[in-house]
């Protein structure tokens, strides 16, 4: 099945404390990118690739990074997490970015304390 | 920059009847349009896609069309559902990093 696989779905964490949202699609799409979604502001775009090894920053990076090794993962990855980061997270890829469809994962509910 | 406004933010409808969500953007020079349907909790579902040469989408129930000079999309739903109730965003995509832009979106209730 074709799909945008996230995990974890859901994760409760502490302040300062590393952790990595893993992100992977089984469709060979070049592009990938992860968004933030909080109640009154929508949906925002995190970071973004258009291929492997290639990678920037989309409206709000701040305290995130992303790396692009391989085609299919995508992870998200938080050095020191604040509680300004307690979000609703998604992995989204495409084929080739502007001109065709974007696919979804199901999202990972992230709460730092 | 990029302003997607989807009016209004929640609407209540009896089972049956045929809808028209609005979706509206300020810069026209986007390649395409997306509508998608998220369930409480849920991830985003793509629903139809719009091409900026596009000007409809067919898809059972559901008819988008796209005026990209007026910058305007309706999302036409026919004989609306129960299983209809959900949150529907729509996103332009345009720019160099082929950003998705959301709306956002339109919490619809189809009451039985």
């Amino acid at each position: 099945e074709a799909q945008v696989t996230q995990n974890p779905r859901y994760l409760i964490t502490v302040t300062g404390k590393k952790l990595t949202v893993t992100c992977s699609q089984n469709m060979n799409h070049e592009y990938m990118s992860w968004y933030r979604q909080d109640p009154g502001l929508g949906l925002r775009q995190i970071y973004y690739s258009m291929n492997v090894e290639v990678t920037d920053k989309g409206d709000v990076p701040e305290g995130y990074k992303v790396s692009r090794k391989e085609k299919r993962n995508f992870p998200l990855i938080l050095e020191s997490p604040s509680p300004n980061q307690t979000s609703l997270y998604f992995c989204a890829s495409s084929p080739q970015g502007a001109w065709t469809e974007a696919f979804f994962g199901q999202g990972t509910r992230l709460t730092v304390v | 920059k990029q302003e997607v406004t989807q009016i209004p933010a929640a609407l209540s409808v009896p089972e049956g009847e045929n809808l028209v969500l609005n979706c509206s953007f300020t810069d026209s020079a986007i390649y395409n349009l997306q509508w998608f349907r998220q369930d409480p909790g849920k991830g985003l579902t793509s629903l139809l896609l719009i091409q900026s040469s596009q000007r409809e989408q067919t898809s059972g129930r559901l008819n988008a069309s796209l005026d990209k000079s007026s910058g305007r999309s309706t999302l036409y739903i026919a004989a609306s559902q129960p299983g209809d109730s959900a949150t529907y965003l729509c996103a332009v995509i345009g720019g160099a990093n082929s950003k998705l832009t959301f709306g956002k979106g339109i919490t619809l209730s189809v009451r039985p």
